[in-house]
């Protein structure tokens, strides 16, 4: 079954205290994988689309890395306003008669940076 | 700018009651989604279209509806059926040919 798992389900961060966000998942025919910001009561705001194991993105205080297994979301040097929770989703290839990608949502991890 | 919007921000429903959740987007996206976000769960895909006057039912399809009458517009129905309607729904959309999927603000339906 295709499935996204993110951890740790929170985590709270001292002002510049750098940290690691996982997202593991297990998907049949993976396309892609992406990382997004969501505030409370918020839509989730794309940061990073990655393709391929080995493949790093960088936005800022956020760096995204992939591997066959998993990725990570490294938030350097964090600052208040970086506390949101982050989603990780994965695009998988399933068949229909359109050719319809489905995307697979972990449940997050909220981050809270504190001052 | 362009973005996708969705209509009204907070939303209240009385039992036996339909109501309708608006999304429209001007980034001229083939495909629209809708999607349902409860607390500790991962979003959850209600219906999608990838063109007009066509949709496919989701993974929780049940007691809602949708239509896709224009490309740029595609409305969920939350109907008397749905007996657990409190949630958080999101809009999505999708450029053919390009694999991020972006959302709108999303709108809040809460059963009185």
């Amino acid at each position: 079954e295709d499935q996204v798992t993110q951890s740790p389900e929170a985590l709270r961060l001292q002002e510049g205290e750098s940290s690691s966000l996982n997202c593991s998942y297990t998907v049949s025919g993976l396309r892609g994988l992406f990382w997004y910001r969501q505030d409370p009561g918020k839509g989730p705001e794309f940061l990073f689309t990655l393709y391929s194991a080995g493949e790093e993105k960088e936005k800022e205080r956020l760096k995204a890395t992939l591997t066959k297994k998993e990725s990570f979301l490294h938030i350097t040097a964090p600052k208040p306003e970086d506390s949101a929770t982050y989603l990780c989703a994965v695009q998988a290839a399933f068949f229909t008669l359109w050719g319809t990608y489905k995307y697979i949502f972990g449940t997050g991890t909220r981050l809270k940076v504190l001052a | 700018d362009g973005g996708i919007t969705q209509s009204p921000k907070y939303l209240f429903r009385k039992e036996g009651q339909n109501v309708t959740l608006s999304c429209e987007q001007n980034l001229n996206h083939d495909a629209m989604y809708w999607y349902r976000q409860d607390p500790g769960q991962g979003l959850r895909l209600i219906y999608y279209s990838q063109i007009v006057n066509d949709f496919q039912k989701g993974d929780i399809a049940e007691g809602y509806s949708v239509s896709r009458e224009k490309k740029e517009s595609f409305p969920l129905t939350v109907t008397s059926a749905q007996k657990n309607p409190t949630a958080f729904y999101l809009c999505a959309s999708t450029e053919q040919g390009v694999d991020t999927i972006y959302f709108g603000e999303g709108s809040w339906l809460t059963v009185v």
